[in-house]
């Protein structure tokens, strides 16, 4: 299957500090996005990286991909108690391929 | 409407009734997708609109679930003789475009006893 995986599972970390979490994927992609969910129901999109791009900012937020390993990583800069959430990638499977399947996420808590 | 609406929020019902939950998109979005959420996990891919078509199907569960699209708007996702596995959190979401970023709504937490 195409879904992505993330990892860790859960990640704890200090207010202050910088989180990291990987996303691998098993087919060729068109993009890449990353997602956060806060408890409770609905996704927020944070960032889109397509096939051709390497890296991408947006504020505190670094997104890499390696097209040759099928692999992401969502690097949070200078966490804050807020960044508390589940983070989540999502493929589409690549050419022809339309879904978007999402990985089982990242839980992440920043401690006080 | 401003973003995705989810209607209900809540949905209690009795093992073996049917459910209906609705989905409104975001007007003008061409692509709409179902989700289902288990409590602490993922998100699993349920089926997803171009248009008024499905194009891909192949999440849905069972023949007991069934999803239609009407005016390029809003979506039904239908649920047959519900069983308590039924349970989870339903998500809709909808793009543009097919490949573009998803606008997500809140969801429904049906609950099947």
């Amino acid at each position: 299957s195409q879904q992505g995986e993330e990892d860790p599972q859960a990640l704890s970390i200090q207010e202050g500090e910088n989180a990291t979490m990987n996303c691998s994927y098993k087919t060729s992609i068109n993009n890449l996005q990353w997602y956060r969910q806060n408890s409770g129901r609905g996704l927020v999109h944070l960032i889109l990286i397509r096939s051709n791009e390497r890296e991408k900012h947006s504020g505190r937020l670094r997104v890499t991909l390696d097209t040759s390993k099928k692999s992401s990583s969502l690097l949070i800069t200078a966490s804050r108690a807020a960044d508390t959430a589940s983070y989540f990638c999502a493929t589409d499977g690549g050419q022809g391929a339309q879904k978007l399947v999402f990985g089982q996420g990242t839980r992440l808590t920043i401690n006080p | 409407g401003a973003g995705v609406s989810q209607s209900p929020s809540n949905k209690v019902t009795e093992k073996g009734k049917d459910v209906e939950l609705r989905c409104d998109p975001i007007s003008g979005h061409t692509a709409l997708y179902w989700y289902r959420q288990r409590l602490g996990q993922g998100l699993e891919f349920l089926i997803y609109f171009q248009g008024n078509s499905a194009p891909d199907k192949s999440g849905l569960p069972s023949d007991r679930f069934s999803a239609e699209r009407t005016g390029e708007s809003v979506s039904t996702l239908t649920i047959q003789r519900t069983q308590q596995e039924d349970s989870a959190v339903y998500l809709c979401a909808s793009s543009r475009r097919v490949g573009e970023k998803l606008f997500f709504g809140s969801g429904t937490q049906l609950s099947v006893l």
